[in-house]
Formats: C-alpha cells, structure tokens, sequence
C-alpha cells in the first residue's frame, strides 16, 4: 500500500484565497483524521471521520474551515479565506483495525504558507 | 478535558545511553497507548504501542505502562544520533461502542543523542 497520500505537499497563498488540501486514506481504513502542526501549539485534532461520516469537528477552528470525505477514498479541507495565522504543517491521517493496534498512519503533510 | 502531558525537552543523551522518555495523561478510561517519533520535517510515524500494565519491549525500545500512576514511558537503550528526534506520546480515547477512536496527543519531547 503506498500509505497515506496528501497532495500538495507545499502550498503558498495569499491571503484572502481559497485554499483546498486534499488526502486519500489507506485502503480499508474507516477513520480518517484532519491535524494540524505548529511550533506553539504542537498537533490539533481539526476534524476525524468514521466511515465517510464526520465525527467530531469541535476543533476546526471557525467557518472559514470545511471538510469533507465524499467516499472512502478521498478527503478534502477547505480554507476559505485563508489568514496568515492559518500557516501551519497539515496532517492527514487513516485508522484501522490493521493499522499497528488502532495508532494511526499518517500523511507527509501539506505545508501552508498564507502571506 | 482529556490531557496528556509530556517533558518538552530538550532531553540530551550521549551516543550509547538510555534515554528515558516520560508521559502523564488524565483520562483514567484511557485503553491504549502510543510513542510516535517525528524527524524535523517529516511526519509522525509509529514506533510502539502498549495495552497492558508492564513493559513491552521492541528492539532497543521498551514502553512501560502503569495505569494506576496514569503513567507511561518510553525507554531507548544504546541510543543512536539517528534517534534524535520528537517523541510525541498518544493516549486512545475510544468511540462509544468502538475500540477505536481519536488519539491524544502530548506536545512531544525532543530528543538529542550526541555522538
């Protein structure tokens, strides 16, 4: 399997832009997790998904962000309009009962950059 | 509000030495338990997971779990500069009627072996 795959894996924008960073979980896997990374904050839960249904959004920031799994093969998050403060590492992540007792495996990550 | 707490660090050992790495969490449901390592600019991978009270050992690494204490650590004997890193503990916290669900995540501690 070639893992979790996260497209782009750099993004630079400018503020105000739409933003879409996408990701395809491993085959099989039912959970799929959205994080972000940042030096003062370390790793945030933004949103996870069970079976294509979100789960728990309580950490996407405000309206500005979205996300959806439309199947169980693709995911996407959305930052309409992007901030300088939402610069940061994106992780996607996917979980299963394969996945090493439950732990997940995550993406390469998609690295923000809003100016 | 379910925590994990970790030494930030940084935790500096010389080529050789056992490097004790430490984690508290406060969920006391909490079932499973995981040490993912991270290289600077790179994304977390899994490296060990522990259920049980007691140790668990991997290799040059061993986890030792006490649920009693809400303790767990990770302990690398003869480290290696390749084991320089951020060492990020995760605490499961299980979905109603599911073994699986979100991960807590520590803020990680950053390890240095020196050659």
């Amino acid at each position: 399997d070639a893992g979790v795959i996260q497209s782009p894996r750099h993004e630079v924008t400018e503020m105000g832009q739409e933003v879409t960073l996408r990701c395809k979980p491993i085959s099989g896997h039912d959970y799929l997790f959205w994080y972000r990374q940042t030096m003062m904050r370390g790793l945030e839960l933004l949103i996870y998904f069970n079976n294509n249904v979100p789960i728990d959004d309580s950490g996407m920031p405000e309206d500005r962000f979205s996300a959806k799994m439309p199947n169980a093969s693709f995911s996407t998050l959305k930052i309409q309009p992007s901030e300088p403060r939402d610069s940061a590492v994106y992780f996607c992540a996917s979980s299963g009962y394969d996945s090493g007792g439950y732990g997940y495996t995550f993406g390469s990550g998609t690295r923000l950059t809003v100016v | 509000q379910k925590e994990v707490e970790q030494n930030s660090g940084p935790l500096s050992v010389p080529e050789g030495a056992i490097a004790s790495l430490n984690c508290t969490y406060s969920d006391r449901g909490s079932q499973s338990f995981f040490w993912y390592r991270q290289y600077s600019g790179k994304s977390p991978e899994l490296i060990m997971f522990i259920y049980s009270n007691g140790d668990k050992e991997d290799g040059r690494f061993t986890a030792q779990l006490n649920k009693a204490s809400q303790y767990v650590s990770l302990l690398i004997r003869d480290s290696q500069p390749s084991d320089s890193a951020t060492y990020l503990c995760a605490v499961n916290n299980p979905d109603r009627g599911s073994t699986l669900g979100r991960l807590y995540f520590g803020r990680g501690t950053q390890l240095t072996v020196w050659p």
